[in-house]
């Protein structure tokens, strides 16, 4: 079972409003990922991390950033919410060693952003 | 260019029929991975399965199985005798040699059993 925690689950918020999604990760995992998804639609890689002090950004263009300070914690800011960052943002992490790129990715249960 | 298609976007079935779930992809590597993760309506995606580019052997879990055929990049996912609790966003996903750990996902697939 995967021990990846998401916070908060839900959020209604007002445009202007400064927003962190909180993640974190208790199975020691290098490798840290932030999706984005709207609902019913496919997942869009934003940010990714593969260690402390190690991040990237994703193939989809965002306005957040995010910072890899302990190894089990990725949280993801939004400085100035608006309401095209309505979605749903999903966490993943996964390990290095065994099989790297065939590493199983393991999801959060993912907070459901809304900005009014 | 999309790496993974799942061009079902959308199933229906009545519950007890078999059903398949396409999932096409694209790669120049000679070492990757296929996956298959169900999103329930909780929105939490759990994996299901994994497989290597080495290893064609299809697979049998429970009342899944999954067919992998390199010749036609295809990755397939059957449920056998579907049941509602099977109702469900189904992704498929590629991962590279090349690109590290970094997931390719498909579109997803709308399972919708009805009993």
């Amino acid at each position: 079972e995967a021990d990846i925690y998401q916070t908060p689950r839900y959020l209604v918020i007002g445009t202007g409003k400064k927003i962190t999604l909180e993640c974190s990760q208790t199975m020691g995992h290098d490798k840290m990922y932030w999706y984005q998804q709207d609902p019913g639609m496919e997942l869009h890689l934003i940010h990714y991390s593969y260690g402390v002090n190690s991040t990237e950004k994703g193939d989809l263009s965002s306005e957040s950033t995010v910072s890899r300070i302990r190894t089990e914690h990725f949280p993801l800011t939004l400085e100035s919410a608006r309401p095209s960052h309505t979605s749903q943002y999903l966490c993943a992490s996964s390990e290095s060693l065994g099989q790297g790129p065939g590493n199983e990715q393991f999801f959060g249960p993912g907070t459901r952003l809304t900005v009014l | 260019a999309q790496k993974v298609t799942q061009a079902q976007t959308e199933i229906s079935v009545v519950e007890k029929e078999d059903v398949t779930l396409d999932c096409v992809y694209e790669t120049r590597d000679t070492t990757y991975y296929l996956f298959w993760y169900k999103q329930p309506p909780s929105g939490e995606l759990v994996f299901l399965i994994r497989r290597n580019s080495f290893d064609e052997q299809n697979e049998i879990s429970g009342r899944y199985s999954w067919n992998f055929q390199k010749s036609t990049s295809s990755f397939n996912f059957t449920i056998t005798a579907s049941q509602v609790v099977d109702s469900a966003v189904y992704f498929c996903a590629l991962s590279e040699v090349n690109t590290g750990n970094q997931f390719y996902f498909g579109t997803g697939t709308s399972l919708t059993v009805i009993p």
